[in-house]
């Protein structure tokens, strides 16, 4: 079975600050991992995600996470906070035995304050 | 237009009723997922369809039906809704590559069962 958890339900930074979310994963077999934003009255979209390529991977709006195999984690980072960054954050799994299901952590709200 | 479309956006409706929940795209993609948001759980994966002919239950499957109607459309029915069924609700698609697909959200279905 593959899980993700996530530290931290809620995380508030001031802006231009540095961003810090944590994703540590489960699997029983290589993953593959995700990070997904959900603004405000919106369905979820693509941050970046990892594939087994590059360990440190880049994403959209300034985001960025590196894969860890020894620490099993998947931290995703941005150096300087923007107000428009304000929005629920999803690490998630998956792996090739299962095709493409997603498996998704609970969630982590990002505040961003001036 | 948006390339996951959901229907109705909101809904309010009574315990015991019969509720069918619309999604289509016109990505083209493949496999199409229904997932249900809780607050504090993450998303949950419903049903899932890899073609028109290939359903399969996710891991919260009791109380939900679907239908595949054709490659761009998949419905899920609630046949007599309950309280706890209340959640926000979203399809997904992907290409269905693999373990690596990027998942495509529709903006949701907010459902209130009183």
């Amino acid at each position: 079975a593959q899980s993700v958890t996530q530290l931290g339900s809620h995380v508030s930074v001031s802006e231009g600050a540095l961003v810090l979310l944590r994703c540590n994963y489960s699997s029983s077999v290589p993953p593959y991992l995700f990070w997904y934003v959900q603004y405000p009255n919106q369905g979820l979209q693509l941050l970046l995600k990892y594939t087994s390529a590059a360990t440190l991977v880049k994403g959209i709006n300034g985001f960025e996470a590196e894969f860890k195999k020894s620490e099993t984690s998947f931290h995703l980072t941005k150096p300087s906070a923007h107000m428009s960054d304000a929005a629920e954050y999803f690490c998630a799994v998956s792996n090739t035995g299962t095709a493409s299901k997603l498996t998704f952590g609970t969630g982590t709200r990002l505040q961003v304050t001036l | 237009d948006a390339d996951v479309t959901q229907t109705p956006r909101n809904r309010i409706t009574k315990t015991g009723k019969r509720i069918m929940l619309e999604c289509s795209q016109t990505k083209g993609h493949d496999r199409m997922y229904w997932y249900r948001q809780d607050p504090g759980l993450g998303l949950r994966l419903i049903y899932y369809s890899f073609d028109v002919k290939d359903i399969n239950k996710g891991e919260i499957s009791d109380g939900y039906s679907v239908s595949r109607q054709a490659q761009a459309k998949f419905s899920l029915s609630l046949e007599s809704a309950i309280p706890n069924q209340t959640a926000l609700y979203f399809c997904a698609t992907s290409t269905g590559t693999g373990g690596t697909d990027t998942q495509y959200f529709g903006p949701g279905t907010r459902l209130t069962v009183l």
